[in-house]
């Protein structure tokens, strides 16, 4: 059974700040990685899907990182903005269940203007 | 990407009654999936629902108390049955999209947040 960890669980940072999160994950039996971000009320927004070791990812001020061999992603937002207010979801999928998505506990980012 | 809608966004319901929650996509898709959020936990999935044929459970769910229900391409429903307090959690219906390439990608409704008394 993959188990996820994300941290930190909160992270309260100041307009203009950069931070980043990690995620955790066994690395056997890897086949992808997915970040999302998750809005109150709102949809879970698929921010990026990731596969290979090495793989890295950017979408605006947000970019994410991959390390399949020990079993880690991080991902970065640059110049924090208070609309970058959210909970930030980690999910793996395994080999031969790739419908299957194994979440994380989230790490909800307030960003302060 | 998908566009997904669920109803309703919220309910309260007493203990002992049954919900069922409608999730309705833009397009035609194979695998839909229902996820369940309880307080300080993660998503977790519930079930896999395919179009055609019985949905399958994840460990730690069973039909009798979440019947799903996906009688086209687009629509499903989750049923809560005999609800108790425990049950009191955000439910998510997602979807997969087969042409994202590096891995499959799911896209989700907005969820049903479900408070049961």
């Amino acid at each position: 059974i993959l188990n996820v960890e994300q941290s930190p669980q909160s992270l309260h940072v100041q307009e203009g700040d950069s931070t980043n999160f990690t995620c955790s994950f066994p690395s056997s039996n890897f086949y992808a990685l997915h970040w999302y971000r998750w809005e109150t009320a709102k949809s879970p927004e698929a921010l990026f899907v990731m596969t290979l070791n090495g793989d890295e990812k950017k979408k605006g001020r947000i970019s994410a990182t991959l390390n399949t061999k020990e079993g880690y992603s991080y991902l970065y937002i640059k110049g924090s903005q208070p609309e970058d207010s959210a909970t930030y979801l980690c999910a793996i999928a395994g080999r031969g269940s790739q419908g299957n998505l194994i979440f994380g506990k989230g790490t909800k980012l307030s960003v302060k203007p | 990407s998908a566009v997904i809608s669920q109803k309703p966004s919220r309910d309260i319901c007493q203990r002992g009654t049954s919900l069922t929650i409608q999730c309705q996509v833009d397009s035609q898709v194979t695998m839909m999936f229902w996820y369940r959020q309880q307080p300080g936990q993660s998503l977790t999935l519930i079930a896999t629902a395919n179009q055609g044929s019985e949905a399958t459970y994840e460990s730690g769910f069973v039909i009798d108390k979440f019947p799903i229900s996906r009688p086209n391409l687009t629509f499903s429903t989750l049923t809560v049955s005999n609800m108790s307090p425990e049950d009191s959690s955000i439910y998510l219906c997602s979807v997969e999209d087969h042409w994202t390439s590096g891995g499959n990608e799911q896209f989700f409704g907005p969820g049903t947040r479900l408070t049961v008394l």
